[in-house]
Formats: structure tokens, C-alpha cells, sequence
């Protein structure tokens, strides 16, 4: 199946540790995206990649740290967790960075619901 | 004052009804505009872009007013699958969506 892909889909974990989020496209797209939903339901834009390269990088703590070893991957590691950090984070491609027109939507994976305690 | 605002909801109707959600938007540059449904625990997912002429899919119509920095969706003979948020999505201009906080439609049979 075509599609986005991360991993896992749920993580409980203490805080102070160190965890990482997988994604990959199969779509054959040029820019990738993370994105946090928190409690109340508000997805906002954490970082995109244009093809290995870093083009967005909202006021996200630098705990904090994406990877892009290719186009079709982007992960998501993050330092030191704090209890703040529990949301859900969707990780998103799309055709090209071109603006996000309408020749180029979103794609999303379906989340990582992360908890930390 | 936010960049996209919606109603947050719920809007509860029943089957049949016809329901219309609105969203404001700040940015007078943004460049393209979307409509995305995200079910309960799931991912959102593009339901309908919206165009100045305005359009159409099915029981869904979508309307922009540039002048206003309006943005509205219009769900006719509402089904119980329609139950979901509906996220206003606006291209700003830098290279990002941002998105609205969502309205929550309920409908019950």
C-alpha cells in the first residue's frame, strides 16, 4: 500500500528518557513534515524536510531533533522527555515544497500517541 | 488573534439536516485553502480544497471570500458518517498549513 508510515503508534514512557519516532513514505514525495496535536486537538507545524534538507523549524525546543537520512524517511528523536511532550505526533508528506498549493496536500500518517508519566 | 479560527462545537444535528461550519483566517497573503476531516483518533485527512469561484464535491460546498478572509463548508442531508471534526487549513504563504482548532460535528440518527 502506498502510504505514510510511522512507528510506533503508541509510546509510554518516564520522563527524562530518550525515544524516537519513525516515519517513511512510500509516495514518492519530496518534503515530509512533523506536526503535534496536543490535548486540545491543535496541530501545529514542528519541522519540515525538503529532500534531506530542513526548510521549517518552528519554536520547538531543541530536545527536539529531527534526522532525514533520505527522502522517503524522516525520524523524530527526542531528548530528556518532558510531561509537556505527551501529545499526539503526525508525521506528513507532500508532493513538493512549493507552498503547499492545491497540486500538493498533505499526506498523513496516522500518529504517534505519546505519553509520557 | 489566530491565524485560523473556527467554532470548536460540537455541532450536533440530525441525519438529514444541513449544517454549515465557518472559519476565519488572518493572513491576507495566504495563498490556498483546504478543508480536512479528522475522525475521532485518527489522522486528518483532506476532505476538499476550496477555490475563489467557490466549489463543490457531492454534499460538500466549499466558499472563499478573499475580501472577508472567510472560509465556509456546507454539508447537505448530513449522514452519521459525517461525525467528525472539520479542520480549516490555510496555506500562509511560508511553505506551512496551519491549521484550525477544528469544529466538532455530531450527527445522530
Amino acid at each position: 500500500d502506498t502510504a505514510v508510515s510511522q512507528t510506533p503508534k503508541y509510546l509510554v514512557t518516564q520522563m527524562g528518557n530518550d525515544k524516537s519516532i519513525k516515519c517513511e513514505q512510500n509516495l514518492g514525495h519530496d518534503t515530509m513534515y512533523w506536526y503535534k496535536q496536543d490535548s486540545k486537538k491543535f496541530l501545529k507545524i514542528m519541522f519540515s524536510y525538503n529532500n534531506k534538507e530542513l526548510i521549517i523549524n518552528e519554536t520547538v525546543p531543541n530536545r527536539f531533533s529531527p534526522k532525514s537520512p533520505d527522502k522517503a524517511h524522516l525520524n523524530l528523536h527526542i531528548n530528556s522527555l518532558e510531561l509537556g511532550d505527551s501529545a499526539v505526533y503526525f508525521c506528513a508528506s507532500s508532493p513538493d515544497s512549493q507552498g503547499l498549493s492545491y497540486n500538493s496536500p498533505l499526506h498523513f500518517g496516522n500518529g504517534t500517541r505519546l505519553t509520557v508519566t | 488573534r489566530k491565524e485560523v479560527e473556527q467554532d470548536p462545537g460540537p455541532f450536533n444535528v440530525p441525519e438529514g439536516a444541513t449544517v454549515a461550519f465557518n472559519c476565519t483566517y488572518s493572513n491576507s497573503a495566504s495563498q490556498s485553502f483546504f478543508w480536512y476531516r479528522q475522525d475521532c483518533r485518527k489522522e486528518p485527512k483532506l476532505l476538499m480544497s476550496v477555490y475563489s469561484s467557490g466549489n463543490e464535491d457531492g454534499r460538500f460546498t466549499a466558499q472563499l471570500n478573499r475580501a472577508s478572509q472567510y472560509i465556509s463548508l456546507l454539508i447537505r442531508d448530513s449522514k452519521l458518517s459525517d461525525s467528525a471534526t472539520y479542520l480549516c487549513v490555510v496555506n500562509t504563504g511560508f511553505q506551512k498549513l496551519v491549521f484550525g482548532t477544528g469544529t466538532r460535528l455530531l450527527v445522530s440518527p
